[in-house]
Formats: structure tokens, C-alpha cells, sequence
């Protein structure tokens, strides 16, 4: 079963606005990255956070985890047309060594 | 460059007929692994290998072999491809198997399986 499922789906915002998108996932964490993806290319890391971590950031990229609720989510500040692009959450469990890649967010930011 | 190299990028092929995608990274990175993107499902992992001669299965490994011979080079391999397996894949590496590195992923190789 997947561990990451990211919310929404799809988002289409204004250029200049702020998107969010959110992460759950089932069980205890060590570490959750985003990642982004441009129409089907290889995916690109963005940003890592660790479970004793609250909140990062990076550049216009905002991160935040609540391990109470299992949840993370990504804020990009200022969008751009250039950040349309799909956006994965990656969530290992704390026993093992693998990733878990949840089924990504599409974002569109419109000119 | 340091990247991860992938080919081919397109790959039409028949049911039956083995195939192989190559996958090679030039950072000496001791983890490698390969995913299968499919819509609605995200990336699934098939095999993952945490260093030379050790691999092991992901969560859809059923027909798929891989081996990993040199560090940097980690092919997939497909004895006997059913149309179930037409996909997007990608291979990945990372400096070690600890989860709190970050993977550097191929450009992908888009396989149709008629």
C-alpha cells in the first residue's frame, strides 16, 4: 500500500499567487522529501525534512511536517508559469530503507 | 556532468522479446534503484540495490530481473515483456541507502509493450 498520498490532485493557480499542497501518510517516518517532476522528465529533489523537524525553507519553497496528524505539506510562494509541474511527496518508515512516492499533485500556474 | 543516464529513452517492443535498459551513474553512488510510473499510481519501486552485488526486491518486482556487476551501472531487465508492463520508467541513485539523501533521478525511459 502507498505510504505518501498527496492533496489536491490538480491546482491551477494565477501566476503570483501561492500554492499549497499536503501530504498524509500511514505510518511513522524518519525523513519526507518533495520532489518535482516537468511533463514526464525525471524527477528533481526539492527540499528534505526530518520527523524532529516542524518546518523548513528553501528558496520560495516552504515546508512543514506535523507527525501527530502524518502529514506535510509544500508551499510555493510567488508562483511562476515555470513552477507548473507535478510534485511528489517521498516517505520512508522508520524500520527500512526504501522510499515510498505518493501519486504527486499537478500544479498549473497560469501566465 | 554528474547525472544518471538511462537509454533508450523510447522502447516499442512485442510481447515476448527480452529487452534491457541501461542505467548508469558517474557520481560513485552506492545506491540505485528503479521505478515504474504508471497514471493514478505514482512511482511504484521495483528493485533497489545498496551496493555492488546486493539487490533486492521493491514492492512490484514480478517480471523484473535487475543485477548490479560495477557500481555504476544498474540494468533492468525484462526476460519476457507482457503489455501490464508498458510504463514510464526511471532509474535513481544516491550516495548511500540512508534515507536522508536525496535520489537523482534519469530522464526516464517511456516503454510500450503491444
Amino acid at each position: 500500500s502507498q505510504q505518501g498520498e498527496e492533496d489536491p490532485q490538480a491546482l491551477s493557480i494565477q501566476e503570483g499567487e501561492n500554492a499549497t499542497m499536503n501530504c498524509s501518510y500511514k505510518t511513522s517516518i524518519n525523513n519526507l522529501q518533495w520532489y518535482r517532476q516537468n511533463s514526464g522528465r525525471g524527477l528533481v529533489h526539492l527540499i528534505l525534512i526530518r520527523s524532529n523537524e516542524r518546518e523548513k525553507h528553501s528558496g520560495r519553497l516552504r515546508v512543514t511536517l506535523d507527525t501527530s496528524k502524518k502529514s506535510s505539506s509544500l508551499l510555493i510562494t510567488a508562483s511562476r508559469a515555470a513552477d507548473t509541474a507535478s510534485y511528489f511527496c517521498a516517505t520512508d518508515v522508520n524500520t527500512g530503507n526504501q522510499f515510498y512516492f505518493g501519486t504527486g499533485t499537478s500544479l498549473t500556474v497560469i501566465p | 556532468e554528474a547525472q544518471v543516464t538511462q537509454n533508450p529513452r523510447y522502447l516499442i517492443t512485442v510481447t515476448g522479446k527480452k529487452l534491457t535498459v541501461t542505467c548508469s551513474q558517474n557520481m560513485n553512488h552506492e545506491y540505485m534503484s528503479w521505478y515504474r510510473q504508471d497514471p493514478g499510481l505514482g512511482l511504484r519501486q521495483i528493485y533497489y540495490s545498496m551496493n555492488v552485488e546486493v539487490t533486492d526486491k521493491g514492492d512490484v518486482p514480478e517480471g523484473y530481473k535487475v543485477s548490479r556487476k560495477e557500481k555504476r551501472n544498474f540494468p533492468l531487465i525484462l526476460e519476457s515483456p507482457s503489455p501490464n508492463q508498458t510504463s514510464l520508467y526511471f532509474c535513481a541513485s544516491s550516495p548511500s541507502w540512508a534515507t536522508n539523501e536525496k535520489l537523482f533521478f534519469g530522464s526516464g525511459t517511456q516503454l510500450s509493450v503491444l
